[in-house]
């Protein structure tokens, strides 16, 4: 079973468009996280949330907006693309402040 | 503030040779520090991690890491390389907040 999954693992889409990205972890931890890595692979914290609290919100538009219903989802909707979201999105998870992260396999985003 | 440096955007080295990738950190308090992979087209995947006790750490595919805190460092290393650990790698450090900050990333090249 895959420990942190997300969908869809790729994403073409105009600009201006709404989209979302979906993230699922079973592995019962409390925390999630979004990361962006740009295309010089930098990677950056977006979003945290902590038993569906949001716990970090990093300098990001807030056309960015992330949603927990539960522990283990943790979504990302996107409204109004522009062509700077081109990018990897990464949902990870992880348990404690001594845990490792947990990375899905990451969702590459277009915007044409 | 947290940072981490990796200060070789490439490292290459020969097949059966040993190879070192660097990290410098900076943050208040102790530090958890970490190292992770990223395969091309791939998520992060977790290599090894420093909490506490023994300053040198074993980690998955034979490497290992060596904290140093007069140096804040903590370099990454596998005493013989692999053309198969051609890959990326991250150093990353978590301090007193929940963030888990990236270094810039470090491409290893392993040559035949």
């Amino acid at each position: 079973d895959t420990a942190v999954s997300q969908t869809p693992k790729y994403l073409v889409t105009q600009m201006g468009n709404d989209k979302s990205i979906k993230c699922e972890q079973n592995l019962g931890h409390d925390t999630m996280y979004w990361y962006k890595q740009d295309s010089k692979k930098f990677l950056k914290i977006m979003f945290s949330y902590n038993n569906k609290e949001l716990i970090i919100n990093e300098t990001v538009p807030n056309r960015f907006s992330p949603k927990s219903p539960d522990k283990a989802h943790l979504n990302l909707h996107i409204n109004s693309l522009e062509l700077g979201d081109s990018a990897v999105y990464f949902c990870a998870s992880s348990q404690g402040q001594a845990g490792g992260y947990t990375f899905g396999s990451g969702t590459r985003l277009t915007v044409v | 503030a947290q940072s981490v440096a990796q200060p070789e955007d490439q490292v290459n080295v020969a097949e059966g040779n040993p190879l070192t990738v660097k990290c410098t950190y900076s943050v208040s308090g102790n530090p958890y520090l970490f190292w992770y992979v990223q395969y091309p087209n791939r998520g992060l995947q977790f290599l090894l991690k420093y909490i506490t006790g023994d300053n040198l750490v074993k980690g998955s595919y034979g490497f290992e890491a060596e904290f140093n805190k007069s140096q804040t460092s903590f370099h990454l290393k596998k005493p013989s390389a692999l053309v198969s650990d051609s890959a990326l790698y991250f150093c990353a450090v978590r301090g007193h907040t929940d963030k888990l900050i990236f270094g810039t990333g470090t491409r290893l090249q392993v040559f035949p």
